[in-house]
């Protein structure tokens, strides 16, 4: 089956810190890649993605690039805010006919900046 | 701009009784994603609709139900509530999900089972 395994929080970091947060996919297929947001008490925001191999996703001083050959979509920031505390996700979605752009979630990163 | 609206945002029930969540997705979208997330716990999906018909349905349990309606609305229907329940619940809405296009989510409905 489709499954993604992102690395274990939490992580906490100094603020102008760098932030890298690990993925890496399985899926039957070529999966669009995403990165989601969870700020505390708040809903799933789209952070950034990546639909094919070698797509590189940013948004915000974040960034995610479409590894094929490593099955991986790793998060990176160079210098996090303590405005960046949240939990991350990252998720992929399939076009196939039993996977129809649902979105499967890894558990989730918590993040921790401290000033 | 209009983003995916969920009613109500908190919601606390007793053991067996009924709820009902609901999502009213992005003006135009016509695909709706029901996802459930325990504390501490990444989201699952639940199920989805594309125009009012059921195109995907995941670890929903068969006490809940849900629809779309004509106006692209949905609504998830839990009877029988039991404490494992209780989860933050999100909608998610997205424009015909055949093209792969983003979902946006809505903030959620906290549901306590008590």
């Amino acid at each position: 089956g489709n499954s993604v395994t992102q690395m274990e929080g939490p992580v906490t970091l100094s603020e102008e810190a760098f932030l890298t947060i690990n993925c890496t996919y399985t899926a039957t297929g070529y999966p669009s890649l995403f990165w989601y947001v969870q700020y505390p008490g708040e809903g799933l925001q789209l952070l950034l993605k990546a639909t094919k191999a070698d797509d590189k996703g940013s948004n915000k001083g974040f960034e995610a690039t479409y590894r094929k050959e490593t099955t991986s979509f790793h998060l990176e920031k160079g210098s996090v805010q303590v405005s960046d505390s949240a939990v991350y996700f990252c998720a992929l979605s399939l076009m196939t006919t039993d996977s129809w752009g649902k979105l499967q979630f890894g558990a989730g990163t918590q993040v921790v900046v401290t000033p | 701009a209009a983003g995916v609206i969920q009613s109500p945002r908190h919601l606390i029930k007793e053991k067996r009784e009924t709820a009902t969540l609901k999502c009213y997705p992005i003006p135009r979208h016509d695909t709706v994603y029901w996802y459930q997330q325990g504390p501490g716990q990444d989201p699952q999906f639940l199920i989805s609709f594309y125009e009012k018909m059921q195109s995907d349905k995941g670890s929903i349990p068969d006490r809940f139900s849900a629809q779309q309606f004509s106006d692209y609305h949905s609504e998830l229907n839990m009877s029988s509530l039991e404490l494992g329940d209780s989860a933050l619940y999100f909608c998610a809405s997205s424009l015909d999900y055949r093209q792969n296009t983003e979902a946006f989510f809505g903030q959620g409905t906290r549901l306590t089972v008590v």
